[in-house]
């Protein structure tokens, strides 16, 4: 069985902060897919990024940065510099390769991030 | 592009009706995917279809059904709706896994329901 944890129920910053969003996540699969969502208060679900397994280069996109370890089964997520706007919740998820019922996400239950100004 | 659309945005319903959630996306996606959100729980998925004319369910499909019209559009049907089904509903879309850039899925806006 496959599962995303995310320790982090809730985090408040203050606005410039950087703050690093944790996900652990468990698959006995060797090739695989995560991903990063984003859903502010407005209720929509934003694709952030997909990682696959058998590629750890770490990824930037702005203020936006992801660290994956394949060793330790994490996928966490960094904003650095953090603005108002990146108040929102954020979900991990994980997917298993290939077709059939491969095709659910499984999601994290989600770290609501409050940024402050 | 709108990308994926729900319509209704809101509905209230009495226990023992009915109703159908409608889905649509305009990306040209093979598979599509109905998950409801419930407060602590994350998502789940409720049924999928990895291609027109196919449906599969998912993790929690009591209590509901699926149509899969055509290839952008993906029904949800409560058929005798319960408090339970209270929740937030969103359709998803993605391209055929194989396929380059496959695998993440869109979202819809999503629909918030609440059965009394």
């Amino acid at each position: 069985a496959q599962k995303v944890t995310q320790a982090q129920t809730e985090i408040s910053v203050v606005e410039k902060e950087d703050v690093t969003l944790d996900c652990v996540y468990e698959t006995r699969d060797t090739t695989y897919y995560l991903f990063w969502y984003k859903q502010p208060p407005s209720g929509e679900l934003v694709f952030l990024i997909r990682r696959n397994s058998f590629d750890e280069q770490n990824e930037i996109s702005g203020r936006y940065s992801w660290n994956f370890q394949k060793s330790t089964s994490s996928f966490n997520f960094t904003i650095t510099a953090s603005q108002v706007v990146d108040s929102a919740v954020y979900f991990c998820a994980l997917r298993r390769v290939g077709g059939g019922s491969n095709y659910k996400l499984t999601f994290g239950k989600g770290t609501l991030l409050t940024v402050n100004p | 592009n709108a990308g994926v659309t729900q319509t209704p945005k809101f509905q209230v319903l009495k226990t023992g009706q009915s109703m159908t959630l409608q889905c649509a996306q305009d990306m040209n996606h093979n598979s599509m995917y109905w998950y409801r959100q419930d407060p602590g729980m994350g998502l789940r998925l409720i049924y999928y279809s990895a291609s027109e004319g196919t449906t599969d369910k998912g993790e929690v499909p009591n209590g509901y059904n699926v149509s899969r019209l055509n290839k952008r559009e993906f029904s949800l049907r409560l058929e005798s709706a319960a408090p339970s089904q209270t929740s937030v509903y969103f359709c998803a879309s993605s391209v055929a896994p194989g396929t380059s850039g496959g695998y993440e899925q869109y979202f819809g806006p999503g629909t918030r329901l609440t059965v009394t």
